[in-house]
């Protein structure tokens, strides 16, 4: 157990449809960071929060949004599903928001969407 | 824009040591070069990190080129619960991984 948890661990849904993935990250941790990985594909980065706000930003859809909480969880909302959202979805936790020497990411187990 | 290579596939027998290389040729003179690993059916796990200097722990050494532009993740002796895929994280503001290098890892 890594310490950040995901829900749900398997989401199957249909196209057109909306789901919300969550995180609640480490204790202690104040960095919240989502990735995608569709099959057989590499990490790709989505978006990043710190403490409440958003920090950095990467190949994010305008369909998805995400968002943390005051008790640091977040949740990464996906609308309007296509077939080629079906992927893994890591949430990752951070202690600081800044890429120094003492912040490692702590990853998820992730959650897996399919979208039929 | 930032560009991480690294080989797609390595191959190792047990019990002997890999080497897993990547270059990052554009990496910044204050961005930590990070080492993750995924195993099967799981989440990326942290390996290692360092800046300038090579680096040890209880999982891998990594050894950094003196100019930064690549570096190498050395596991000492590769068991089958190493086979993974390697990915390595030069450090910055972009949170992109690399491609990542398929470690199999022969009996």
């Amino acid at each position: 157990d890594s310490g950040v948890t995901q829900t749900p661990k398997h989401l199957i849904t249909a196209t057109g449809q909306r789901v919300t993935l969550r995180c609640s990250p480490r204790s202690g941790d104040l960095s919240v960071y989502w990735y995608q990985q569709s099959l057989d594909q590499g990490l790709q980065f989505l978006i990043q929060y710190y403490n409440g706000e958003e920090r950095a930003k990467g190949n994010i859809l305008e369909r998805f949004s995400a968002q943390q909480f005051p008790d640091l969880h977040s949740e990464l909302n996906l609308s309007s599903l296509e077939l080629g959202d079906s992927a893994l979805y890591f949430c990752a936790s951070s202690v600081e928001v800044g890429w120094t020497g003492a912040n490692v990411l702590t990853f998820g187990a992730g959650s897996r969407l399919t979208v039929l | 824009d930032a560009k991480t290579t690294q080989p797609n596939s390595m191959e190792s027998n047990e019990e002997e040591p890999v080497h897993l290389p990547c270059n990052h040729s554009t990496i910044s003179g204050t961005d930590y070069i990070h080492w993750y690993r995924q195993l099967p059916s799981q989440g990326p796990e942290y390996v290692i990190h360092g800046l300038t200097s090579n680096v040890n722990n209880r999982m891998a050494s990594l050894a950094i080129a003196e100019d930064r532009k690549s570096s190498t993740l050395i596991l000492h002796r590769a068991t089958l619960r190493d086979a993974a895929v390697y990915y390595c994280f030069p450090g910055g503001q972009n949170f992109v991984f690399g491609p990542g290098t398929r470690l199999s890892v022969l009996p």
